[in-house]
């Protein structure tokens, strides 16, 4: 059964930090994995999205790598902004190819004070 | 470009009660899935519907089902309401059931059951 798990499960830099958030998978046959952004309350909005053939992927100053064979994903934020203050989650896709799922981590709550 | 719309924003239903949740896809996806995200949690997946075939099922009793229509859009009926089933209930659409395709999450429902 597939688990994932986000640690820290909240985080607290002051504005301009370099970070990285961390994410770890149990079964290492996954079809892709995808970072999301989600603000209180509100819907999830994708951050990025690492196919199982690839390493990393950038937006802006956002990166995250992936590493199947360890079962472990990081989301390196630059920079960091207090407009960042969100909590961000990972999930795996697990399944087949054409029928599947997203399996969720807990989440890292994120602060970033100016 | 419209994204992920779902309806309503909120909602307070007493145990016993039934209710409708709904969601239009963004425009040209034929994909959607459902998710429960409970207070601290990831989002835990329900169902996914391709072409208005249901494609997989989480791990949820009965009491929750759902179907597409030929337009694409959903619905998530839940019969018998517990205190349990409060939760954040998230829409997500994908142009196709492939891993290789983003999900994009709708900004959810707010069910409150008491």
């Amino acid at each position: 059964k597939q688990e994932v798990t986000q640690i820290p499960a909240a985080l607290s830099v002051p504005e301009g930090e370099n970070l990285v958030l961390n994410c770890s998978f149990t079964d290492s046959a996954i079809y892709n994995l995808q970072w999301f952004r989600q603000d209180p309350g509100k819907g999830l909005t994708s951050l990025l999205l690492i196919q199982s053939s690839q390493r990393e992927q950038t937006s802006g100053r956002l990166n995250a790598s992936l590493d199947k064979s360890s079962g472990r994903s990081t989301l390196y934020i630059a920079a960091s902004q207090p407009g960042d203050s969100a909590t961000y989650l990972c999930a795996v896709w697990s399944g087949s190819s054409n029928t599947g799922k997203l399996i969720f981590g807990q989440g890292t709550t994120l602060q970033v004070k100016p | 470009d419209a994204g992920v719309t779902q309806s309503p924003t909120h909602l307070i239903k007493t145990r016993g009660q039934h209710v409708t949740l709904r969601c239009s896809p963004i425009s040209g996806h034929k994909s959607v899935s459902w998710y429960q995200q409970v207070l601290g949690q990831g989002p835990q997946f329900i169902f996914q519907y391709y072409e208005k075939e249901e494609r997989g099922r989480g791990n949820f009793p009965d009491r929750f089902s759902a179907r597409q229509f030929p337009n694409y859009s959903s619905e998530l009926n839940v019969n018998a309401l517990l205190l349990g089933d409060s939760a954040l209930y998230l829409c997500a659409s994908s142009y196709r059931d492939r891993p290789t395709d983003t999900q994009y999450f709708g900004p959810g429902t707010r069910l409150t059951v008491l």
